[in-house]
């Protein structure tokens, strides 16, 4: 069955120091999306991106945030100057452009840990 | 999107049946009903979903009442891998646009 993958599964940076999560989506899915959980907290919707374009984003995006789809099959999200609140995992996930579809699949997550 | 309410947490035991609640009474005519699920620390996973009709997968059913103010998400046979926090969220249909997570329900299963 295809999955969203996700690496590296755990990343540990200084504070500061500019990160870049990857996500593989699956293959034929066209929206994408990053979300993130604080431990012990909700998940939080950050950005959507759709046809090489960022179609929908949280007050938690700002310019420390960036997505990128580099090429047919990475999906990446930098985070330019870590802070110790950038601790979190972090969940890519992606859908079809069907109007059938309903379901948003998700990676399995990349702790991040900031110190 | 509207607002959902679910309990904090519930207790099932192996083998019997989990009915998990979920109240949306301020919920659109156009709004879905979604159930999600997130087991320790993975990555939510997608349940069921309905806008009117009860819904039945392999996973799960699907209760709306009529007046579609609330709705109940039954795991029929609840094993120990179940244990996950369930999540009730209401939004306008399909699989593109964000999706907003509440606390939702711990849900534990116990042998």
């Amino acid at each position: 069955e295809p999955e969203v993958t996700q690496t590296p599964s755990h990343q540990v940076t200084q504070m500061g120091q500019e990160v870049i999560l990857r996500c593989v989506p699956i293959s034929n899915h066209l929206y994408f999306y990053w979300y993130r959980q604080i431990l012990g907290q909700k998940v939080e919707f950050l950005v959507s991106f759709y046809n090489n374009e960022i179609s929908e984003k949280s007050e938690i995006f700002d310019d420390q945030f960036s997505v990128e789809r580099p090429d047919g099959s990475n999906f990446t999200l930098k985070i330019r100057s870590t802070k110790l609140e950038d601790s979190a995992m972090y969940f890519c996930a992606s859908s079809e452009l069907d109007t059938l579809s309903h379901e948003q699949f998700f990676g399995p997550g990349t702790r991040l840990t900031v110190l | 999107d509207a607002k959902t309410t679910q309990p904090t947490s519930m207790d099932c035991a192996e083998g019997r049946a989990a009915n998990l609640p979920c109240n949306h009474s301020t919920i659109s005519g156009n709004e879905y009903v979604y159930w999600y699920r997130q087991i320790h620390s993975q990555g939510p996973q997608y349940i069921i979903h309905g806008l009117k009709n009860n819904e039945t997968n392999e996973m799960a059913s699907l209760i709306i009442t009529e007046d579609r103010k609330s709705s109940t998400l039954i795991l029929p046979h609840a094993t120990l891998r179940d244990t996950a926090v369930y999540y009730c969220i209401v939004r306008v249909g399909g699989s593109q646009g964000n999706l907003i997570f509440g606390k939702g329900t711990k849900l534990s299963v116990k042998p």
